[in-house]
Formats: structure tokens, C-alpha cells, sequence
């Protein structure tokens, strides 16, 4: 397996600008997270899903952030419109059983720069 | 409040050396125990993860231990490498959660030859 892919690896936008992230998870695992790192806050939770539903998003940090699921191979992190502090890195996880003995695996990464 | 906390947030030691990096937690009821490392500029990787039922974890030079009862778990790296140097991250799956991983800042470590 590949492992979990994300894209795009660099995103470079302009304050206001919508911004897309999007991200594969290994096929099999159910489970599917979005998370953000910062230096100031380290990695936060933003939103997790199970076989393709949300289940909590308390950790998207308001209403222009969201995120979708269409089907088991495919999520959406969408930022609109986007502001400067957004910049961060955002990564995206997936895992057949979080609880189990094989844990998360974790993307490359999308390292935001919203200028 | 769930909580996961590393000291030191950053560690040199000179090449050769044995080292243990350290990691709190808030709450005795978790479901697993993951350590992580991360390169600058990049992502995660698993270096190792404890299940709630086991005492410790090894992968070559790296051993990790998890006492509940204290709330802690350490990373044990044996004869360190400059090639470890890198950003070691803990995280925890508590118990009562549906799974989300609750991550420390990360103990920033840097072994020099």
C-alpha cells in the first residue's frame, strides 16, 4: 500500500482565496482524521470521520473551514475564504481501529501559506 | 481536561550516548500509547505504539515503556545516532473517546557527533 497520500505537498494562496486539501486514506481503514500543526498549538484535532461520516468536528476552528468524505478513498479539507492564520501544516490520518494495535498512519503533509 | 505533556521540549546529547525521553499523561484510562517521529519538513512516522494491557515495546534500538498507574511512558534510545535527530512526539488514545489521538508538543531532540 502507498500509504496515506495527501495533496498537494505546498499550497501558497492569497488571503481570501479558497483553498482546497485533499487527502487518501489506506484502503481498509475506516477511520479517517484531519489534523493541523502549529508552533504555537502543536497538532490539533480538526475533524474525524468513520466510514465516511463525521463524527465530531468540535476541533474545526469555525464556519470557513469544512470537510467532506464522498467515499472510503477520498476526503476534502476545504478553507473559505482563507486568512494568514491559517498557515500551518495539515495533516491528514487514517486507521482500520484507532483503540487497536496498529494505531494511526499519518500523510506527508500539506504545508498551507496563505499570504 | 486530556492532556499529553513532554519534558524536555528540547534534548542534545553527543553521539554514543543512552537517552530517555519522557511523556505524561492526564488520565490512567487510555487505550494505546503512540510515539512518533517526525524530520523537520515532514510528516509522522510510527516508531512505536503500547497497547493498554502491555508494560513496553521494542524496535531495535528504541524501547518504550507505559506505567498507567503514574501517568507516564518513556523512549528509551540506545547508542544514539545523528541520524536520530529529530522532533519525538507522544500521543495518546484515551479511554471514553472514540479514538482521536490527544498529542504532545514534542521533545526536539539533537545528537551531535
Amino acid at each position: 500500500d502507498a500509504g496515506v497520500i495527501q495533496s498537494p505537498r505546498h499550497e501558497v494562496t492569497e488571503m481570501g482565496q479558497e483553498v482546497t486539501l485533499r487527502c487518501k486514506p489506506i484502503s481498509g481503514h475506516d477511520y479517517l482524521f484531519w489534523y493541523r500543526q502549529t508552533m504555537m498549538r502543536g497538532l490539533e484535532l480538526l475533524i474525524y470521520f468513520n466510514n465516511n461520516v463525521p463524527i465530531d468536528d468540535s476541533g474545526m476552528p469555525e464556519d470557513r473551514f469544512s470537510a467532506k468524505m464522498p467515499n472510503a478513498s477520498f476526503s476534502t479539507l476545504k478553507i473559505q475564504p482563507s486568512e494568514p492564520r491559517d498557515s500551518a501544516v495539515y495533516f491528514c490520518a487514517s486507521s482500520q481501529a484507532p483503540t487497536g494495535p496498529n494505531g494511526y498512519t499519518f500523510g506527508s503533509g500539506t504545508r498551507l501559506t496563505v499570504v | 481536561k486530556q492532556e499529553v505533556t513532554q519534558i524536555p521540549a528540547a534534548l542534545s546529547v553527543p553521539e554514543g550516548e543512552n537517552l530517555v525521553l519522557n511523556c505524561s499523561f492526564t488520565d490512567s484510562a487510555i487505550y494505546n500509547l503512540q510515539w512518533f517521529r517526525q524530520d523537520p519538513g515532514k510528516g509522522l512516522t510510527s516508531l512505536l505504539l503500547i497497547q493498554s494491557s502491555q508494560r513496553e515495546q521494542t524496535s531495535g534500538r528504541l524501547n518504550a515503556s507505559l506505567d498507567k498507574s503514574s501517568g507516564r511512558s518513556t523512549l528509551y534510545i540506545a547508542a544514539s545516532q545523528p541520524g536520530d535527530s529529530a522532533t519525538y512526539l507522544c500521543a495518546v488514545v484515551y479511554g471514553g473517546s472514540q479514538g482521536n489521538l490527544i498529542f504532545g508538543k514534542g521533545t526536539k531532540l539533537s545528537v551531535k557527533p
